[in-house]
């Protein structure tokens, strides 16, 4: 079975800084993605930036990347230049690439507030 | 291209009546996952279905609770003689035929309240 801790319970960040959210999860699995995603007050998920475990290279979406460390099973979101619109939870989820494991598994969230 | 659709998005019920909670996936989807939102909680696995199939309902309370996914018309969700521990935010995701695990694309929730 697959774990995900998200560490953070609440993170605020001014307007305009860079943030950083913390995730890491535990699984036997050698081939899965990784997801973060993004619930603002409206409720709605909104996937914010997904990582393949076989990619070494660390995903980039716009002012959002990732830092995957695959062997310490970590991975975190930067969020540059934040703005007052990234006020959400944040989501770490983790999903297996094989058989019929594909379900995903979340984080408890984090909360970020951005502030003028 | 509509999105994954749910409906109600509000939905009312007293202790010991059924609740029904439909999601339709994105066109060329065949692949439904429910999900449970407890207040100030992340999102917890029920079942996985495809047309006509449970594949995994491990998430799934054992009693008054049970899911569909016809060949036709959308995927529902019920819930049996509910109670107050019922209540909570109730998401369907879909993804692609194909099977493609990058994508899962979330409904905007059903809300459940239980008086």
């Amino acid at each position: 079975a697959q774990t995900v801790t998200q560490s953070q319970p609440e993170m605020s960040v001014q307007e305009a800084e860079t943030v950083t959210l913390s995730c890491t999860y535990d699984t036997s699995e050698n081939n899965y993605y990784l997801f973060w995603y993004k619930q603002p007050p409206s409720r709605q998920m909104i996937l914010v930036i997904r990582q393949e475990a076989y990619k070494q290279q660390n995903a980039t979406e716009n002012r959002f990347s990732v830092n995957f460390q695959k062997a310490a099973k970590s991975f975190s979101l930067k969020i540059s230049d934040s703005q007052l619109g990234d006020t959400a939870m944040y989501f770490c989820a983790f999903r297996a690439r094989s058989g019929t494991a594909s379900k995903l598994t979340f984080g408890t969230g984090t909360r970020l507030q951005v502030t003028l | 291209n509509a999105g994954v659709m749910q409906n109600p998005r509000h939905l009312v019920r007293r202790r010991g009546q059924e609740a029904r909670l439909r999601c339709s996936p994105m066109k060329g989807h065949s692949h439904v996952y429910w999900y449970r939102q407890l207040p100030e909680e992340g999102l917890k696995f029920m079942v996985y279905l495809q047309k006509e199939n449970i594949i995994d309902e491990s998430g799934m309370p054992k009693e008054r609770f049970s899911a569909e996914f016809p060949k036709e018309g959308p995927s529902i969700l019920r819930i049996q003689q509910v109670v107050r521990g019922d209540s909570a935010a109730y998401f369907c995701a879909s993804s692609p035929q194909t099977g493609d695990l990058r994508e899962a694309f979330f409904g905007q929730g059903t809300r459940l309240t239980v008086v």
